[in-house]
């Protein structure tokens, strides 16, 4: 079955410093892997997505992540981190087992940047 | 170009009244996904639709819930006599078909609480 594990419940890290949110996956093929991005009581806003090709993926508000195959982790990075980016976020895969686009999602880490 | 539209965006119930969340999709997507969110937890799938099919209802309770997508109008996910456990934020996510077809984008969220 497939998996998505978020080993961190959250992460503290001074502005201006860079961040780091770790993910790891289990699927039987080929993964489809997301980020999202949840603020207070809102909906998740897409931040990027891997599907194939270059395994340095660059997104949303400057936020990028790597996947490493034989790691099966898509670490989600950005260089130097803005108290603005203190929010809820989630890594997720797709289902590939079946016909459909169901997305599986880990438990969420939440980012706090401090001032 | 509007995002995905859901309301109400807060429901209250008591328990034994039904609840009715719609979901309005991004301009031309075609597909609908309904998530819930349960307090301190990621989210979960619940339904995935097409215009009037039900392709992928594996997250589904047995019992009590129920969801459509019909040729007009919005998707609706209905729960019939709510129990306190009910209680969660529930999403809705579209995507389109073809182009960045696995990518999916979240709506602001329905918040049910069952009293």
């Amino acid at each position: 079955a497939q998996s998505v594990a978020q080993p961190e419940d959250q992460v503290n890290v001074a502005e201006g410093n860079p961040l780091t949110v770790k993910c790891t996956y289990s699927v039987s093929g080929n993964p489809y892997l997301f980020w999202y991005v949840q603020y207070p009581n809102r909906g998740l806003q897409f931040l990027l997505k891997y599907i194939t090709g270059d395994n340095l993926v660059k997104g949303s508000y400057g936020f990028e992540a790597e996947f490493n195959k034989s790691q099966t982790s898509f670490h989600l990075k950005k260089p130097s981190a803005l108290v603005s980016d203190s929010a809820l976020y989630f890594c997720a895969v797709r289902d590939i087992g079946g016909a459909t686009n169901k997305l599986i999602f880990g438990t969420g880490t939440l980012l706090a940047v401090q001032p | 170009n509007a995002g995905v539209m859901q309301n109400p965006r807060h429901l209250v119930r008591r328990r034994g009244q039904e609840a009715r969340l719609r979901c309005s999709p991004m301009k031309g997507h075609s597909h609908v996904y309904w998530y819930r969110q349960l307090p301190e937890e990621g989210l979960k799938f619940m339904v995935y639709l097409q215009k009037e099919n039900i392709i992928d209802e594996s997250g589904m309770p047995k019992e009590r819930f129920s969801a459509e997508f019909p040729k007009e109008g919005p998707s609706i996910l209905r729960i019939q006599q709510v129990v306190r456990g009910d209680s969660a934020a529930y999403f809705c996510a579209s995507s389109p078909f073809g182009l960045d077809q696995e990518t999916q984008y979240f709506g602001p969220g329905t918040r049910l609480l069952v009293l």
